[in-house]
């Protein structure tokens, strides 16, 4: 099935500092969903962004399917930032997601 | 809207008990999604169902069984509790008009 690998698997920032999170994937796909998890538990859809670059706020997002990966951008990181960063992808054929193991981001005042 | 909901919140099991986890969506969505999350890990698909009537194997099926009789719930059922399914378990929802996946607040299951 297809692979997918977040880096870095953990990231300590003061607050206002900006951050880049990268997810690769080992193959074509139809779906790519950013994904934060509140320290919390509760899983919120940041952005669907199987192509090309959204932005929302302090947050955006790039992904190049050519070369399969995606990037998730944080500027001006408040402390409500922290929690875990999940990027998961679709591949060609199927319903289904399939998740990295996260980058867990702590934003310290 | 109350979006995705999940009963109960949290349950402890013992070992060779059942029982069934609720979910329920009111965006009228076609799709609807069982993941499993264990520290350190990302999701894992259980189950899934692209409408009512219909159900299909994830990554991570064994020991669990669905029924989606409605399309809006989605249930997950453990007939024989074992201890590697401690676990929090979470449900998704999605529209095809958008592709984003919406979750509930997860249930948090204890096996002894």
């Amino acid at each position: 099935g297809i692979q997918v690998e977040q880096s870095p698997p953990d990231l300590i920032l003061q607050e206002g500092a900006n951050s880049t999170l990268r997810c690769n994937f080992s193959d074509s796909v139809n779906n790519l969903q950013w994904f934060h998890q509140n320290p919390w538990g509760q899983l919120i859809n940041l952005f669907y962004i199987p192509s090309g670059t959204k932005q929302n706020g302090r947050l955006s997002a790039t992904t190049v399917a050519t070369e399969r990966y995606s990037l998730l951008y944080i500027s001006s990181s408040q402390t409500t930032d922290s929690g875990v960063y999940f990027c998961a992808v679709e591949a060609m054929v199927g319903y289904q997601l399939t998740f990295g193991k996260g980058t867990k981001l702590s934003v310290i005042p | 809207n109350a979006g995705v909901t999940q009963t109960p919140k949290f349950r402890v099991l013992k070992t060779g008990q059942s029982m069934t986890l609720l979910c329920a969506q009111d965006m009228n969505h076609e799709y609807m999604y069982w993941y499993r999350q264990d520290p350190g890990m990302g999701l894992r698909l259980i189950h899934y169902s692209v409408g009512e009537g219909t159900t299909a194997k994830g990554e991570v099926p064994d020991g669990y069984n669905v029924s989606r009789l409605k399309k809006q719930n989605f249930l997950l059922g453990l007939e024989s509790a074992a201890p590697s399914q401690t676990s929090v378990y979470f449900c998704a929802s999605m529209t095809i008009n958008t592709y984003e996946q919406y979750f509930g607040p997860g249930t948090r299951l204890t096996v002894t």
